[in-house]
């Protein structure tokens, strides 16, 4: 499987926009980049995923390097509900054993008020 | 609320026991997971279903036995566990098992084997 590269945390203010980065640098043309995040004591839950393009969605924008060796998950304004684990998943295309959706340790983000 | 519902979010059993949990999902997906997470561990996938069919086994112990009678609804038997299975288990769905698709996730069951 792909190899995702994550900071094992950040701290943020309230407010201020969130950069998480997210190393890929072993992505095959075919792997979409997914993100999601698990606050305490739930479910992990789908933030936004892209391929190639910038995405854009009520949660959060995610830009991806030209290379598409890295992305970002950008929050635009932290809240303390953001306060959560944050996973950068490569999950490849249709078919074949590299769909699954294998999770890594992640980013822990920490919000102060 | 995701659309996934989990049951029941709490277990106790004891090692000779038998149990099984309920994953349910009326989203139309066709695609369903298990997941294990340990304390202080990254999820664990063990179990993929794709229309009703499994495709993915992780090397899980056979002491875990999944079930998919239809594309809603997704069961995990449990006997003969160990305390080291004590974790959350957690129930996935999507539209298929693509990697342009995303997953939703149930709330999970807490396992506690004693």
């Amino acid at each position: 499987d792909a190899k995702t590269t994550q900071p094992n945390s950040m701290e943020s203010n309230e407010e201020e926009p969130v950069h998480l980065p997210c190393n890929h640098s072993t992505i095959s043309g075919t792997d979409y980049i997914h993100w999601y995040r698990q606050l305490p004591s739930q479910g992990p839950e789908y933030v936004i995923h892209g391929l190639t393009s910038n995405v854009n969605n009520r949660m959060a924008s995610l830009a991806i390097a030209e290379d598409r060796k890295s992305s970002t998950l950008i929050l635009h304004r932290a809240t303390l509900r953001d306060a959560a684990v944050y996973y950068c998943i490569l999950r490849g295309g249709y078919g074949g054993a590299t769909n699954k959706l294998i999770f890594g340790t992640g980013t822990l983000l920490a919000v102060q008020p | 609320e995701t659309g996934v519902t989990q049951t029941p979010r709490h277990l106790v059993m004891g090692m000779t026991n038998k149990k099984s949990l309920k994953c349910e999902q009326h989203l139309g997906h066709n695609a369903m997971y298990w997941y294990k997470q340990s304390a202080k561990k990254p999820l664990e996938l063990m179990f993929v279903y794709s229309l009703e069919e499994r495709v993915e086994n992780n090397s899980v112990p056979s002491r875990f036995s999944p079930e998919c009678p239809n594309s809603s609804h997704l069961f995990l038997h449990l006997h003969t566990l160990q305390p080291e299975d004590s974790a959350l288990y957690l129930c996935a769905s999507s539209q298929d098992p693509d990697g342009n698709t995303e997953a939703f996730f149930g709330q999970g069951t807490r396992l506690t084997v004693v």
